[in-house]
């Protein structure tokens, strides 16, 4: 079953207003990766979180790992039309013998301008 | 630096004729190779990935098969296609199961 949860599914938010879309893991990750993927395009990986409470920015764009290194979240502050597209969450899971990276269901971010 | 092709970009196919996506990857050697399907432009779903030459594993049990005959390239088949084949499809290549995954540009394929 799917043991990377994401939510919120859709985010419809105003040009300049903040966005979050969060990721919840039933087992603790060894690290967690965000994904952007534009409408039409393919996901392009954004970042990777490796540490227990870690805190990495790019921009407007800030990316938190719990201190349980269960869960994850990815805020915009005032977002621009240049951030629309889906975002994605991903960890890695043990199966069959090996990790393989599992990707979240994703939040689609719409921005009105 | 590592560049990874897909192709065809697009494709419309009738109901029941075959399939055959291809991918290949370089700049690199031995990578894990992935292909996805994103239907209704939502969530990512792993169909096959592989560990290397011969070796796919396939997370889903359904219409289609994966090859890979070389080290780099990777191929999606599908004997007879069905409607619910529609969809995005992405090759992909990690350096290893639990790395950054780098996605092709993907293939739109319509089933009609």
């Amino acid at each position: 079953g799917q043991q990377v949860m994401q939510i919120p599914q859709y985010q419809h938010v105003q040009e300049g207003e903040d966005f979050t879309t969060y990721c919840n893991s039933s087992t603790t990750l060894s690290n967690i990766q965000w994904y952007k993927q534009r409408p039409g395009g393919h996901p392009v990986f954004l970042i990777q979180l490796v540490k227990s409470g870690e805190v990495k920015k790019q921009k407007r764009l800030t990316f938190q790992f719990g201190e349980a290194k269960k869960n994850s979240s990815l805020h915009i502050t005032a977002t621009q039309t240049t951030d629309v597209g889906t975002y994605f969450c991903a960890g890695p899971y043990s199966g069959a013998g090996s990790y393989q990276l599992t990707f979240g269901k994703g939040t689609k971010l719409s921005v009105i301008p | 630096s590592q560049t990874i092709h897909q192709w065809p970009a697009t494709l419309v196919q009738p109901v029941g004729s075959p399939l055959s996506l291809e991918c290949t990857v370089e700049g690199t050697s031995n990578p894990n190779l992935y292909w996805y399907r994103q239907a209704a432009g939502r969530g990512l779903q792993l169909l096959f990935y592989s560990v290397g030459i011969g070796q796919i594993s396939s997370e889903v049990p359904q219409n289609l098969s994966a090859s890979r005959p070389q080290d780099r390239q990777f191929i999606l088949s599908s004997k007879k296609l069905l409607l619910s084949d529609s969809g995005f499809y992405l090759c992909a290549w990690s350096y290893g199961g639990a790395d950054t995954i780098y996605f092709g540009e993907g293939s739109w394929l319509t089933v009609v």
